[in-house]
């Protein structure tokens, strides 16, 4: 079974609609982090989480909001989509006991916004 | 000027060929730098960790720079599963930052 994991995989939806993309990890890792990946830009942090009680924007958060519901669920909504949105969306997680900043990916969310 | 910039490629190779890809950082101040693999459709895995000694691991060879601010990927033997888009990612604690990567294709 994977370790990082995301629900839905696929999802088309239309501009103005509240979309919420879930993570759940096996890992036991403290840390979690939501990006997206477009074309000739490459992964960009949105979000990011420490532990249960900790929430930090990344380098793009306007537009979204994320809420880490126990340690091994870290979920990430759009409030109201809006069609630059469409992207492919990566969960991760890492260890806060390792000196290196491994990141382990989930296999990503397509999302269209119509 | 994005943070971690590299080329795009694509670098399309023969079988057995040795190909290098080189990665630039703008932050003076990252600490932590790695090389992912990310086939198409597929989630980012860490290829390897890259230290300031340079390090090797099989046919992969990865150095840093920190007087230059750059980072290398050395891949030796080029086998046609070795095709994938490589990141570069730089960056300390919280802020890892990602190239957007350079894609590699090896052929027969």
């Amino acid at each position: 079974d994977a370790d990082v994991t995301q629900t839905p995989r696929n999802r088309i939806t239309k501009t103005g609609k509240r979309i919420m993309l879930e993570c759940s990890q096996t890992k036991g890792h403290d840390r979690m982090y939501w990006y997206r990946q477009d074309p000739g830009l490459g992964l960009r942090l949105i979000y990011y989480s420490f532990d249960v009680k900790d929430i930090n924007k990344g380098e793009i958060s306007d537009g979204y909001s994320v809420s880490r519901q126990a340690q091994a669920k870290f979920s990430l909504s759009l409030e109201s989509a809006i069609p630059n949105q469409t992207a492919l969306y990566f969960c991760a997680t890492s260890d806060l006991r390792t000196e290196q900043e491994t990141q382990y990916f989930g296999p990503g969310t397509r999302l269209l916004v119509l | 000027r994005k943070e971690v910039e590299q080329d795009p490629g694509p670098f399309n190779v023969p079988e057995g060929a040795t190909v290098a890809f080189n990665c630039t950082y703008s932050n003076s101040a990252s600490q932590s730098f790695f090389w992912y693999r990310q086939d198409c459709r597929k989630e980012p895995k860490l290829l390897m960790s890259v230290y300031s000694s340079g390090n090797e691991d099989g046919r992969f060879t990865a150095q840093l720079n920190r007087a230059s601010q750059y980072i290398s990927l050395l891949i030796r033997d080029s086998k046609l599963s070795d095709s994938a888009t490589y990141l570069c990612v730089g960056g300390k604690n919280n802020d890892m930052r990602f190239g957007a990567g350079t894609r590699l294709t090896v052929k027969p």
